[in-house]
């Protein structure tokens, strides 16, 4: 099944204790990005990578870290929480087609962190 | 820069009512044009898109049409069920990989 996988689903942690969220993808794309999701503000892109060892920063990549060293994988760093980032986080996937051609993005199911 | 604007919820509707969700947007060359659907607990899903002028997208009983001369895409649906509660979001393919997405309007139907 296509799918794209994200690790934990929820996370409390507190200020300062670094953390890894894993995204992993089995459709072979070379797109992958991550987004928070706030209310009222939708969601926001925080890095993207368009294959291995490329990335790049989104909307909102202050705090964040990531890293791309397999097609399939794209985890998602924060180095020093901050009860800021508390937030819906979605990991995504798409074909290289880009999506001003129609290319769907894929998502991960969430993962609810919370930083104390 | 480009951007999506959509109508603020929640949206309450009766089961087989008619359904309208507004969406905007502004947007430099030739956008592809998205509605994802986010159920509860659950990632986003792409419920229907539209790659050009004049086009309509539909599934499930939705449909949007690409209007280019009012920058809108709308998304309409003639009959709810209670199973099509959720946010809804629309979304504009700008260039090359990045997706902006609008706030999200929430839609609840009550049986």
């Amino acid at each position: 099944e296509a799918q794209v996988t994200q690790n934990p689903r929820y996370l409390i942690t507190v200020t300062g204790k670094k953390l890894t969220v894993t995204c992993s993808q089995n459709m072979n794309h070379e797109y992958m990005s991550w987004y928070r999701q706030d209310p009222g503000l939708g969601l926001r892109q925080i890095y993207y990578s368009m294959n291995v060892e490329v990335t790049d920063k989104g909307d909102v990549p202050e705090g964040y870290k990531v890293s791309r060293k397999e097609k399939r994988n794209f985890p998602l760093i924060l180095e020093s929480p901050s009860p800021n980032q508390t937030s819906l986080y979605f990991c995504a996937s798409s074909l290289s087609l880009g999506t001003a051609n129609g290319a769907e993005a894929f998502f991960g199911q969430g993962t609810r962190l919370t930083v104390v | 820069g480009d951007s999506v604007t959509q109508m603020e919820g929640p949206v309450t509707l009766s089961e087989e009512a008619f359904l309208t969700i507004n969406c905007t947007y502004t947007a430099t060359g030739y956008p592809s044009l998205f509605w994802y659907v986010q159920y509860p607990g659950e990632g986003l899903q792409l419920l229907l898109k539209a790659t050009k002028a004049d086009d309509k997208g539909s599934n499930k009983g939705f449909e949007a049409t690409y209007r280019k001369e009012t920058t809108s895409f709308h998304l309409e649906k003639g009959s709810v069920q209670v199973s099509d509660s959720a946010v809804y979001f629309c979304a504009l393919g700008a260039g090359g990989f990045k997706t902006i997405f609008g706030a999200g309007t929430r839609l609840f139907v009550k049986a």
